[in-house]
């Protein structure tokens, strides 16, 4: 069975473009995050779902985040327009609920200039 | 919300000692203590997790203790081997309903 699929995986992009991140979360999981990865340190939740449900945004930079899980299966964030500290790594994850093994995907490395 | 960290930030231990890493959680209601590890360039993957009803768990060369009334666990790794040097993440979550919060990371180094 496949993980986590997550596309691209790199993206270089001039700031104040438009950028879209995709995710294929495990079948079953209900639970779909996606985390924001600086340079040395921990994943930071951005938003999280519940099926097609949008739980926890609080972490989501409203003014130029988006995101959305059609059906409660694949997702796409958005970010527009980019500005250069956006550049990190995206990473896409699942699982059963909050509380069971979240899995991540390999993540998209965005790089803004 | 839930606060994590992680101490110390980097660990350098020589092949074939033990390493261990401990992180603090502030919300008393977590009770799901996840450990990922991150090599280089690739994703988190879970090495172990323990529930708050269970204080240590082993999983061979790999333990994880917890600790609720000091809200902190720690991660044990024995007999170290080079291809244990990667970033070490401990999280917290609350239950099925809520987020895993992630510590900033520990980059563990094992010297030959």
């Amino acid at each position: 069975e496949a993980g986590v699929v997550q596309s691209p995986r790199y993206k270089i992009i001039e700031k104040k473009q438009p950028v879209a991140f995709w995710c294929n979360p495990i079948s079953g999981h209900n639970t779909l995050y996606w985390y924001l990865q600086n340079l040395g340190q921990g994943p930071e939740l951005l938003i999280r779902y519940e099926n097609e449900e949008a739980v926890d945004d609080s972490q989501l930079p409203k003014d130029r985040f988006s995101a959305e899980r059609l059906k409660g299966v694949d997702s796409t964030l958005k970010i527009q327009p980019a500005e250069l500290g956006d550049s990190a790594v995206y990473l896409c994850a699942s699982s059963f609920g909050g509380n069971t093994e979240a899995f991540f995907g390999q993540g998209t490395r965005l790089t803004v200039v | 919300g839930e606060n994590v960290e992680q101490h110390p930030s980097t660990l350098s231990v020589q092949e074939g000692d033990s390493a261990v890493i401990k992180c603090t959680y502030s919300d008393s209601a977590s009770n799901y203590f996840p450990w990922y590890k991150q090599e280089l360039g690739k994703r988190p993957q879970l090495i172990i997790d323990i529930r708050s009803n269970v204080g240590e768990k082993k999983d061979q060369r790999i333990a994880v203790t917890l600790n609720k009334t000091a809200k902190h666990f720690s991660l044990h790794i024995t007999e170290t081997q080079p291809e244990d040097s990667a970033v070490y993440f401990c999280a917290a979550s609350t239950g099925a309903n809520s987020k895993l919060t992630f510590g900033k990371g520990i980059t563990l180094s094992v010297r030959p």
